[in-house]
């Protein structure tokens, strides 16, 4: 089957760093999307990957491993607005995205 | 920016009722989408339209259906609403599928089924 895997829940101190982990295991593979989803509002798209390597926008960064079937989310300088939860996607085929479960991240003072 | 907009926010239904939700969009996109998301599980695709008059079943299609009949509107239906189809309801939107053509999201319908 198709799976995606990411932690239920983390904490971190506002201004820290905090890795969020995704593993998947898909039948295909044409990218990997990241979205950010604060409580009762929309997923916004954070970031892509298609190749191996680290894409960096401003204080996000997302890691992608082809061969591990692994991303992570980087999110640095934290604030408090950075309170949500984070959606790890990968589209299999044409049109669909397999979607994670999400990972809520508390920012602490 | 795109805007998906979704009619209700919020929505409160008797079992057996026949249920309406509609999407629109104002990026003139070709692929829309409709999700259901529940606490602890991802984002479960119902159907999806890759252009106007076509619908594909996604992974729980089961007791809806959808219709689009203009490029921008994607409504989902709810034949005999049931109690198990309590949840958030999310409209997407994106062009065809290439590079990083990410899916835009409406705010979400909160649907409950009394």
């Amino acid at each position: 089957g198709q799976n995606i895997d990411q932690p239920t829940e983390m904490t971190a101190t506002e201004g820290a760093i905090v890795q969020i982990n995704c593993t998947y295991q898909t039948s295909g593979f044409n990218g990997l999307f990241w979205y950010q989803q604060h409580a009762g509002e929309a997923p916004t798209f954070l970031s892509y990957n298609v190749l191996d390597g680290l894409e960096e926008k401003g204080r996000f960064s997302s890691f992608l491993s082809r061969s591990k079937g692994y991303s992570y989310l980087l999110l640095k300088e934290l604030q408090m607005k950075d309170s949500a939860s984070y959606l790890c996607a990968v589209r299999s085929g044409n049109y669909q995205l397999i979607w994670g479960a999400g990972t809520k991240l508390i920012i602490k003072p | 920016d795109v805007k998906v907009t979704q009619s209700s926010r919020y929505l409160v239904k008797r079992t057996g009722e026949k249920v309406f939700l509609e999407c629109v969009q104002d990026m003139d996109h070709e692929n829309m989408f409709w999700y259901r998301q529940d606490p602890g599980l991802g984002l479960r695709l119902i159907y999806f339209s890759y252009d106007v008059k076509m619908k594909e079943k996604g992974d729980i299609p089961e007791g809806y259906s959808v219709s689009r009949e203009k490029k921008e509107r994607f409504s989902l239906i709810l034949e005999s609403a049931s109690t198990n189809q309590t949840s958030m309801y999310l409209c997407a939107s994106s062009f065809p599928p290439g590079g990083n053509q990410p899916q835009h999201f409406g705010d979400g319908t909160r649907l409950s089924i009394l």
